[in-house]
């Protein structure tokens, strides 16, 4: 089975720190993704990769940024906190652009204070 | 206008009672088509595709309708652990879209 494992399932925050989330998976894919997902709203996608050391900016990038300097991993970065950024942060990763199934992890509850 | 739109419900139906949800779609190139399930607070995971000629996964219909742009998602005789969300996504390349979804109850 595929495994997308992110580093942390609940994460409180004060303003204006810089904030780290974390992704690993598993099985060699090569596209990875950031989605918050907020009530009502749905998943909107923050920031993608389609291979190392590559990303793209989804839908609202505003407040992020990302690195993927390993194939298997995908960081998203919250460089000055907000608390507009208290959300549900899901990670995950397909194996490429023509196999479009998604595969998530268990996802960060991240409260800014 | 929301790119992909689903009823949020919530939709209470009995044990064994059959449900059916809609969602339609605004892109007409879409390519791909997906319902995952969501349950309280865990990550979204596929349920199914969602093929032109429709497709059956058990107690589980998903039908699309291209010419007035909407998928359709069948749930026969509905069990308690079909309590869940259930999100309507289109795809096409790297852009994903995810509906808000829609939630399903079952009661005994």
């Amino acid at each position: 089975d595929v495994k997308v494992t992110q580093s942390s399932r609940y994460l409180v925050k004060r303003t204006g720190e810089k904030v780290f989330l974390e992704c690993v998976q598993d099985m060699d894919h090569e596209n990875m993704f950031w989605y918050r997902q907020d009530p009502g709203l749905g998943l909107r996608l923050i920031y993608f990769s389609y291979d190392v050391k590559m990303k793209e900016k989804g839908d609202i990038p505003e407040g992020y940024s990302v690195s993927r300097e390993k194939k298997e991993r995908f960081s998203l970065i919250l460089e000055s906190a907000s608390t507009n950024q208290t959300s549900m942060y899901l990670c995950a990763s397909r194996p490429g652009q023509n196999n479009e199934k998604l595969f998530f992890g268990s996802g960060t509850q991240l409260s800014v204070l | 206008r929301k790119e992909v739109e689903q009823d949020p419900g919530p939709f209470n139906v009995p044990e064994g009672a059959t449900v059916a949800f809609n969602c339609t779609y605004s892109n007409s190139a879409s390519q791909s088509f997906f319902w995952y399930r969501q349950d309280c607070r865990k990550e979204p995971k596929l349920l199914m595709s969602v093929y032109s000629s429709g497709n059956e996964d058990g107690r589980f219909t998903a039908q699309l309708n291209r010419a007035s742009q909407y998928i359709s998602l069948l749930i026969r005789d509905s069990k308690l652990s079909d309590s869940a969300t259930y999100l309507c996504v289109q795809a096409g390349g790297f852009k994903t879209i995810f509906g808000a979804g829609t939630r399903l109850f079952v009661k005994a």
